[in-house]
């Protein structure tokens, strides 16, 4: 069984500081990694994909992946309250199949 | 561009009726999936197609669950003699598929609000 854990939270930070989400996984063949955003009512948006060892930037999100530790983490640099969503990582196993596992997210609360 | 397009937004239907969603993906995107998402849950996936392949129907949780992909493009999911347990956010993705790593970059549709009274 191919699993996605992601810690629940909530996850609660002040304004202006960095929110920092993480991610293992347990197929050790994966290739592809991604961030989603989705807002309370809303469906998962794609903020960040992420496919080979070490840091990727865009903007005030930087992806972090470790295919040695089969971790991945999202880090947000001067969080804001718009930032307040769960954020799904998502993996494209090993396999030929081309759906993504999913974790069920980390709640993030950005307080002002 | 559009995005993908989901309809009905919200379906409200009696338990052991029929329904069935529609979805339609990103123009010129050759990969569609559907998954399921509870209340307070993750995504479930459900099932997917690409090009003209068979559909990997893996996820799918019972023989009520059926979809068809018509023209490579829109697609229906079917729930048959629906269970207040099928209650959930159905939702559409899509993604270009091909040879890069970007083919397997999936973009949701707004979902489909089942709920089975």
């Amino acid at each position: 069984q191919k699993e996605v854990e992601q810690n629940s939270g909530p996850l609660s930070v002040p304004e202006g500081a960095i929110a920092s989400l993480n991610c293992t996984y347990s197929d050790r063949g994966s290739q592809s990694f991604f961030w989603y955003r989705q807002y309370s009512g809303k469906s998962p948006e794609l903020i960040m994909s992420i496919y080979s060892n070490g840091d990727k930037e865009d903007g005030r999100f930087t992806a972090q992946l470790n295919k040695a530790s089969q971790y991945v983490s999202l880090l947000i640099r001067d969080s804001q309250p718009s930032d307040s969503a769960t954020y799904l990582c998502a993996v494209k196993g090993s396999g030929s199949q081309g759906n993504l596992i999913f974790g069920k997210g980390t709640k993030l609360s950005v307080k002002p | 561009g559009a995005g993908v397009s989901q309809s009905p937004s919200n379906k409200v239907t009696e338990k052991g009726k029929d329904v069935e969603l529609r979805c339609d993906p990103i123009s010129g995107h050759t990969a569609l999936y559907w998954y399921r998402q509870s209340l307070g849950q993750g995504l479930e996936f459900l099932i997917y197609f690409q090009g003209n392949s068979a559909p990997d129907k893996s996820g799918l949780p019972s023989d009520r669950f059926s979809a068809e992909r018509t023209g490579g493009s829109v697609s229906t999911l079917t729930i048959q003699r629906t269970q207040q347990e099928d209650s959930a956010v159905y939702l559409c993705a899509s993604s270009p598929w091909g040879t890069g790593r970007q083919s397997y970059e999936q973009y949701f549709g707004p979902g489909t609000r089942l709920t089975v009274t």
